[in-house]
């Protein structure tokens, strides 16, 4: 069964500061989304990541796909307030079956 | 705005009682997923269709059961509810399964 996991859960981190999200999942994959959710809101998409070694960019924020270690990333440049949301990578294996993680709850204080 | 829409945006309900929460994917998705939201669970992914069809059961209770009618919309029925159920339940949808999926504003739910 594919299991994906986030680290960290949570992550308090100051205005201007860079930081590292990481997914991991359990089984071959090519396809993986990041989302957004503000607090009581719904879920934003983010980026989709759909090859090993793919990279995309938005902002103060950059995914990345590394699908022989079956790690994303989500790196937070120079984070501002607005960035504090909870995070949510998606990942589908080929069963086609896709799966969350538990979500990263960022927090950017100033 | 994604596109999809659900209703009602809120839901108050007693225990043992039954809703039905009802969602209409984005204009030519034909794939349609649930996921339960609670706050000591995160986003549990709950059933998938694709074109009418049961695509995938993820942790759903034998108490739920959920349909995606020829129209492509899809309707979620709790039943015998009890107050654990009490949790944002979000629909998505996507073109075939499980490329970006688009999700709507969510159903809150509210069991007391």
């Amino acid at each position: 069964e594919l299991k994906v996991e986030q680290n960290p859960l949570f992550l308090s981190m100051q205005e201007g500061k860079n930081y590292t999200i990481y997914c991991n999942y359990s089984t071959t994959s090519d396809r993986l989304y990041w989302y957004r959710q503000d607090p009581g809101k719904s879920l934003e998409s983010l980026f989709v990541l759909l090859s090993n070694g793919a990279v995309k960019q938005e902002g103060r924020l950059m995914a990345s796909l590394d699908t022989k270690a079956r790690l994303s990333t989500l790196h937070i440049t120079a984070a501002v307030h607005d960035l504090s949301a909870t995070y949510f990578c998606a990942v589908v294996d080929n069963n086609n079956d896709m799966r969350f993680g538990a979500g990263t709850r960022l927090t950017v204080k100033p | 705005d994604s596109g999809v829409t659900q209703t009602p945006k809120h839901l108050i309900t007693a225990t043992g009682q039954r809703v039905t929460l009802r969602c209409s994917p984005r204009s030519g998705d034909l794939s349609v997923y649930w996921y339960q939201q609670s706050l000591d669970q995160g986003l549990q992914f709950l059933i998938q269709y694709y074109n009418g069809e049961e695509r995938a059961k993820g942790n759903i209770l034998e108490r739920f059961s959920a349909q995606q009618f020829p129209d492509l919309h899809s309707e979620l029925n709790l039943s015998s509810l009890e107050l654990g159920d009490s949790a944002l339940y979000f629909c998505a949808s996507s073109v075939v399964p499980n490329t970006e999926a688009f999700f709507g504003q969510g159903t809150r739910l509210t069991v007391v």
